[in-house]
């Protein structure tokens, strides 16, 4: 089955930027998007078909997907950036998550 | 806006079958040409796909479940459903649905706020 690999955790100073890698066999060659999940909410889309931000999401939310890594970049992270991230794809039929990363703004 | 809520028992007994109806407002699921999906998250853990359905009743299930799986749309009331049977204390999750993309390789948004399920005697 596919696989989706995040790293479990990434740390970051508050107004430097924030890289969350997504890694899966071909990846590039698939969309995907990336979902925000603070403690006790349900999921919030925050980048969809690659590089495309939703509206109301800030301009410093951006993504790109090459190779077999997706990225999602936080530019001028912020405290409420704080959270966790996961990214998904679809393989064939099947919709996959990544095991997600946690965000924390140091 | 549309919004999309979860009901359903709170708690199941192993073995038996997990029911849970997703309402949707703000927007038709009938005539609005969307696939409609459920995923879950065990406590702690992270985020997995159940399945999806189209508007029109075609169904997509994770394959690590399908054969527990069943979603059915029921455009009358505006709701959507998940079975899911046989379970066991490893299906313990807060389980959300969500509205899919006009095509099923599409993301998710928005998601409900969420419904905890816990299988436990």
């Amino acid at each position: 089955s596919y696989e989706l690999t995040q790293p479990p955790s990434v740390s970051v100073s508050p107004g430097q930027t924030a890289s969350i890698t997504c890694s899966g066999d071909k990846l590039g060659g698939k969309y995907a998007c990336w979902y925000q999940q603070k403690p006790g909410q349900s999921p919030v889309l925050v980048i969809f078909q690659d590089n495309k931000r939703p509206s109301g999401i800030p301009e410093r939310f951006s993504g790109s997907n090459s190779g077999n890594t997706a990225t999602l970049t936080i530019s001028g992270t912020q405290a409420m950036d704080e959270a966790d991230y996961y990214c998904q794809a679809w393989d064939s039929s099947t919709a996959v998550f990544g095991g997600g990363t946690k965000l924390t703004v140091l | 806006q549309l919004q999309l809520q979860e009901s359903g028992p709170g708690l199941v007994k192993p073995s038996e079958t997990l029911s849970l109806t997703c309402t949707v407002s703000g927007g038709s699921i009938s005539s609005s040409s969307y696939y409609w999906g459920w995923i879950r998250q065990p406590p702690g853990k992270g985020l997995e796909w159940i399945g999806s359905i189209y508007y029109s009743g075609s169904t997509y299930y994770n394959p690590s479940l399908k054969s527990r799986v069943t979603i059915s749309v029921g455009t009358s009331k505006n709701q959507f459903s998940l079975k899911l049977s046989s379970v066991t204390a490893a299906d313990t999750a807060v389980y959300y649905c969500a509205r899919g993309g006009i095509q099923l390789h599409n993301w998710f948004d928005p998601w409900g706020q969420g419904t905890l399920v816990t299988v436990s005697s």
